[in-house]
């Protein structure tokens, strides 16, 4: 399954809303999750099954979509949320990550 | 918490088997969860490596060319990655992950990450 992320990069101000797009090459059901990734750091999980946020996980970040098209979305950008996401499948092996997204301050 | 830590290989030398452990606390590992491997080449995304369970039931990654062996000890609450015949491409920060649901995910909690170089 190959998963594309849209746009590449997302310039945004504080405050503002991001939304992020994943597609899968075919339907996945609900079985994608995002990952927020900052700079020397590990990956986080953020979203799980399309759309449950993972403990400890802020309320601005929601997910959306089943099948091949999702998103997440990012409420009221804080300085905190400027990162790299990543949306991962688990439907079918070998499990895939897409291409990643950076959200970054404009 | 549950709290995973890779060990540090460092640099390995190409055509040689890279050999990783992540030690886990905070959980036993006999207690469920398969456990996972994934890597980020400088610069680049993510790669799923591979995933064994306690019993040893494991799931790889094909692009890896079956040079994956995954191995798992419940004494020591530990489990491990042998990548055999390495080249410059294995370099990357290697992560090791529990996998919440089944072996492809999802993965929470992450290792710190460990850098392994691929060089003469």
């Amino acid at each position: 399954i190959v998963l594309t992320q849209s746009p590449a990069t997302l310039s945004l101000s504080p405050g503002e809303r991001a939304t992020l797009s994943c597609r899968a090459s075919e339907s996945v059901s609900a079985y994608l999750a995002w990952y927020q990734q900052k700079p020397g750091q590990a990956p986080r999980l953020l979203i799980y099954d399309a759309s449950n946020r993972a403990t400890g996980i802020p309320a601005r970040f929601s997910g959306s979509g089943s099948g091949t098209d999702f998103t997440l979305t990012i409420n009221t950008l804080e300085p905190d949320d400027f990162a790299l996401y990543y949306c991962q499948q688990r439907s079918f092996w070998p499990f895939t990550f897409g291409p990643g997204t950076k959200v970054d301050i404009k | 918490q549950v709290q995973l830590q890779e060990s540090d290989p460092g640099l390995v030398k190409p055509l040689e088997t890279l050999s990783l452990t992540c030690t886990v606390s905070g959980y036993s590992i006999r207690s469920g969860y398969y456990w996972g491997w994934i890597r980020q080449p400088p610069g680049k995304g993510l790669e799923w490596v591979g995933s064994i369970y306690h019993n040893g039931n494991i799931y790889d990654n094909p692009s890896l060319k079956s040079r994956v062996s995954l191995s798992v000890d419940t004494s020591r609450n530990r489990f491990s990655l042998r990548l055999s015949s390495v080249t410059v491409a294995d370099t990357a920060v290697y992560y090791c992950v529990r996998c919440a649901t089944s072996a492809g995910g999802w993965f929470d909690p992450w290792g710190q990450g460990t850098q392994v170089t691929v060089a003469s």
